[in-house]
C-alpha cells in the first residue's frame, strides 16, 4: 500500500525561524497528500492537503507542494510561532472511495521556543 | 456539523478487564476507523469499518475488536487489558463518496491500564 517517510523529530526552532519538515512517499498512483497537525491533549486535524501533482496546499502560514518528481510533500513555512508547537504527521490517502488503510507517517513533532 | 465524538475522554482501568470505546462519526460520514498512538509506536492503524462491515484491519492482536451501528456509529473493544494497551485511541471519520477522503479525528480517549 501507500506510505511515507517523515524525517525524525523533535525539532526545536526559535521564534520567527524557518520551518522545514520533510516527506515522501511511496504510491503506485498519484494520490492525495495531505498533512495533519496534532497539538497537546488534542487529536489530529487537517492542516493542508493537495490532490494532484504540483499542487500548492496552504494553510496557517504553511504551504507544501506536492512534487511527482522527488515524490516529497515537505512542509514549510516562513516564520514559526510558539503556538505552531506540535506534532505532524503526513500521509497519503487512498483513492476515492478506496479501502485501503490510510498509513501515517511517524510524526514529527516541533517545538518552537521564544 | 458537529465533528467526531469519542467518550469517554479519559478512563482508567485494571489489567485483565475488558474495556469499550464509543465514536460518533460527523453527520453523513459512513467510514470510521480506529487508530491507537502511543509514544513509542507512533499512530498505529487499528481498523475500519464502512457500512457495518470491516473493510481494513492493522495488525493488532484478536483482543482488539469493533463494531459499526447502522446510523455509522461504532465501538471498539479490548478485552483482557494490559499494561501495554495504555494509548491514546482516536476514532476519525471520513466520506466515501463525493470529493475527497479527508479524514476528521476526534479528540481521543485515553485509556490508561494499571
Amino acid at each position: 500500500g501507500d506510505s511515507v517517510t517523515q524525517m525524525e523529530g523533535p525539532v526545536t526552532l526559535s521564534e520567527e525561524a524557518f520551518l522545514t519538515i520533510n516527506c515522501t512517499y511511496t504510491a503506485t498512483g498519484y494520490p492525495s497528500l495531505f498533512w495533519y497537525v496534532q497539538y497537546p491533549g488534542e487529536g489530529l486535524q487537517l492542516l493542508l492537503k493537495a490532490t494532484k501533482a504540483d499542487d500548492k496546499g496552504s494553510n496557517k502560514g504553511f504551504e507544501a507542494t506536492y512534487r511527482k518528481e522527488t515524490t516529497s510533500f515537505h512542509l514549510e513555512k516562513g516564520s514559526v510561532q510558539v503556538s505552531d508547537s506540535a506534532v505532524y504527521f503526513c500521509a497519503p490517502d487512498p483513492p476515492l472511495g478506496g479501502y485501503q488503510k490510510v498509513t501515517f507517517g511517524t510524526g514529527t513533532k516541533l517545538q518552537v521556543i521564544p | 456539523k458537529a465533528g467526531v465524538t469519542q467518550t469517554p475522554r479519559y478512563l482508567i482501568k485494571t489489567r485483565g478487564q475488558q474495556v469499550t470505546l464509543s465514536c460518533s462519526p460527523i453527520s453523513g460520514h459512513r467510514s470510521v476507523s480506529w487508530y491507537q498512538q502511543t509514544p513509542g509506536q507512533g499512530l498505529q492503524f487499528l481498523f475500519e469499518y464502512f457500512s457495518e462491515t470491516q473493510r481494513n484491519k492493522g495488525n493488532f492482536p484478536g483482543r482488539f475488536s469493533g463494531r459499526q451501528f447502522s446510523n455509522s456509529r461504532s465501538e471498539m473493544n479490548v478485552s483482557t487489558l494490559e499494561l501495554g494497551d495504555s494509548a491514546l485511541y482516536l476514532c476519525a471519520s471520513r466520506e466515501m463518496e463525493g470529493s475527497g477522503n479527508t479524514i476528521y479525528f476526534g479528540e481521543g480517549s485515553w485509556l490508561t491500564v494499571v
